[in-house]
């Protein structure tokens, strides 16, 4: 399985950007780079996914490395809302299914 | 929809004891798992199946069993309960992409 490495936590001032890095050294040309953020002790809720074109979507942006060793979400005017842990998952495509793995996240803290 | 439904929201379990976790899915997804997230940690992947009939072990399965007997139902059960299975649980569902999670269930064996 391709691990990911991702800083323990983050601040941010609400209203500025967000960019919570994660390193994938080991991932391979056909997995994926998900996040997903996890607020208070609900269930995680997905955020965007890309395999090596940078993707954007309504709540954020996603960039990825040209060797695809690492990986920035981009939360670009970030909300006390946004206060979460952030985990970048690899997907792991395997013949007997797809595992879906979580590291240890990234606490972002959003202050006023 | 109502999407990944959990019951119960929460348990208390004396040590020893069995109980099933209930996993259910309205939108047809193949694809099912079960985590366990301890206080302050990440999501650890119990069980999961990519369909009906068929179950794999993920990262951290002794002391679990689970059974997907439709392509809706993903229960989990804990035999003999012990103090380490203190937890929340989570299932959740996908088909390709984005996957979906349950509310958890708060589980404490005491």
């Amino acid at each position: 399985d391709a691990k990911t490495t991702q800083p323990t936590s983050m601040d941010c001032a609400e209203g500025r950007a967000a960019n919570l890095p994660c390193n994938h050294s080991t991932i391979s040309g056909n997995e994926y780079v998900y996040w997903y953020r996890q607020i208070h002790s609900q269930g995680p809720q997905y955020i965007i996914h890309g395999l090596k074109n940078n993707e954007t979507n309504e709540m954020a942006s996603l960039i990825i490395t040209e060797d695809r060793k690492s990986s920035t979400l981009i939360l670009p005017h970030a909300t006390l809302r946004d206060t979460a842990v952030y985990y970048c998952i690899v997907r792991v495509e395997e013949t007997s299914g797809s595992r879906l793995t979580f590291g240890e996240g990234t606490q972002l803290t959003v202050n006023p | 929809n109502a999407g990944v439904t959990q019951t119960p929201k929460f348990r208390i379990l004396k040590i020893g004891q069995s109980m099933t976790l209930q996993c259910t899915q309205d939108m047809n997804h193949n694809y099912m798992y079960w985590y366990r997230q301890d206080p302050g940690m990440g999501l650890k992947l119990i069980y999961y199946s990519v369909g009906a009939g068929i179950t794999d072990k993920g990262e951290v399965p002794n002391g679990y069993n689970v059974s997907r007997s439709t392509t809706e139902d993903f229960p989990l059960r804990l035999e003999l309960a012990a103090p380490s299975q203190t937890s929340v649980y989570f299932c959740a569902s996908t088909e390709t992409t984005e996957a979906f999670f349950g509310q958890g269930t708060r589980l404490t064996v005491v």
